[in-house]
C-alpha cells in the first residue's frame, strides 16, 4: 500500500507566480490535511478537507491561498501571486473515513519545499 | 486556547543512554496526542499515539509515551538511544471532534558517539 504522496518534492517559483502542490492520499482514506513547517515557527494546519468538501480552513491565510479536493485526483493546495514569506515545507497528510479508530491517525506524506525567488 | 509545549528546543545524549523528551498540552478536555519524528528533509512518521485506555502506550523503533492527565503531560522515553534516532522529535495533539492537529516546536536531539 501506497503511502501519501506529494509532488513536487521542490518548487521554485519567482515572486508574482503561481504555486500548485499536489497530495494524493494513501488508498482508502477519505480525508487529507495541509500543514505548513515554517522555520522558527513549527508547524501550522492549514485546512483540511474530504472529497468535494473543505471541513476546515481556519488555518488558511485569508487571501492567494485555497485548496480542493475532487471527486477524482489528487487535493491540491494553490497558492497565488507567491512572496517570500510563502517559502517553506508544506505536508500532506490523510487519514481514513470518520467512524474507525484508525481515522483519529494521519499519515504525512514528504512534504513540497518551496522556494520563491 | 489549545496548545502543545516542548519545553526543549536540543537535547544532546550519548548513545546507549536513555531518553526523555517532554510535551506539556492544553486543551479543554483530554485530547488525543501523538509523537512523530522528522529527519533532516524528510517528512513526518507517526512514533506512536495516546487516544484512552492504558497510560503507557509503545511505538515504533523502542519508543514509548507515558500520559499522566495531572500534569497534563505526554513524554516520550526510550532506554537506550542509538545513532539514528538524531532527528526532530514533534508531539501534537487534536481534540477528536476536529481532527486539526495542534503542535509543538519540536524538540531537535542529537546524539553523540
Amino acid at each position: 500500500n501506497a503511502g501519501v504522496m506529494q509532488n513536487p518534492r521542490h518548487l521554485v517559483r519567482r515572486r508574482g507566480q503561481e504555486a500548485r502542490l499536489r497530495c494524493s492520499p494513501m488508498k482508502g482514506h477519505s480525508h487529507v490535511y495541509w500543514y505548513r513547517q515554517l522555520p522558527e515557527e513549527g508547524l501550522k494546519f492549514m485546512v483540511y478537507l474530504q472529497k468535494e468538501n473543505i471541513i476546515d480552513e481556519s488555518g488558511m491565510p485569508k487571501e492567494r491561498f485555497s485548496a480542493e479536493f475532487p471527486k477524482e485526483g489528487p487535493s491540491i493546495l494553490r497558492i497565488q501571486q507567491v512572496v517570500r514569506g510563502d517559502s517553506a515545507a508544506y505536508f500532506c497528510a490523510s487519514s481514513p473515513p470518520f467512524g474507525s479508530r484508525k481515522s483519529y491517525e494521519q499519515y504525512f506524506g514528504p512534504g513540497t519545499r518551496l522556494t520563491v525567488t | 486556547a489549545q496548545s502543545v509545549t516542548q519545553p526543549d528546543i536540543h537535547i544532546t545524549v550519548s548513545e546507549g543512554a536513555s531518553l526523555e523528551l517532554r510535551c506539556n498540552y492544553s486543551y479543554g478536555a483530554t485530547p488525543y496526542l501523538f509523537w512523530y519524528v522528522q529527519s533532516p528533509g524528510q517528512g513526518l512518521q507517526l512514533l506512536l499515539k495516546y487516544f484512552s485506555g492504558d497510560t503507557l502506550v509503545q511505538g515504533i523503533k523502542g519508543f514509548e509515551a507515558e500520559f499522566k492527565r495531572s500534569q497534563s503531560s505526554f513524554n516520550l522515553r526510550k532506554p537506550s538511544v542509538h545513532w539514528s534516532d538524531a532527528a526532530e522529535y514533534f508531539c501534537a495533539a487534536h481534540a477528536g471532534n476536529n481532527r486539526k492537529l495542534i503542535w509543538g516546536l519540536g524538540t531537535s536531539l542529537a546524539v553523540n558517539p
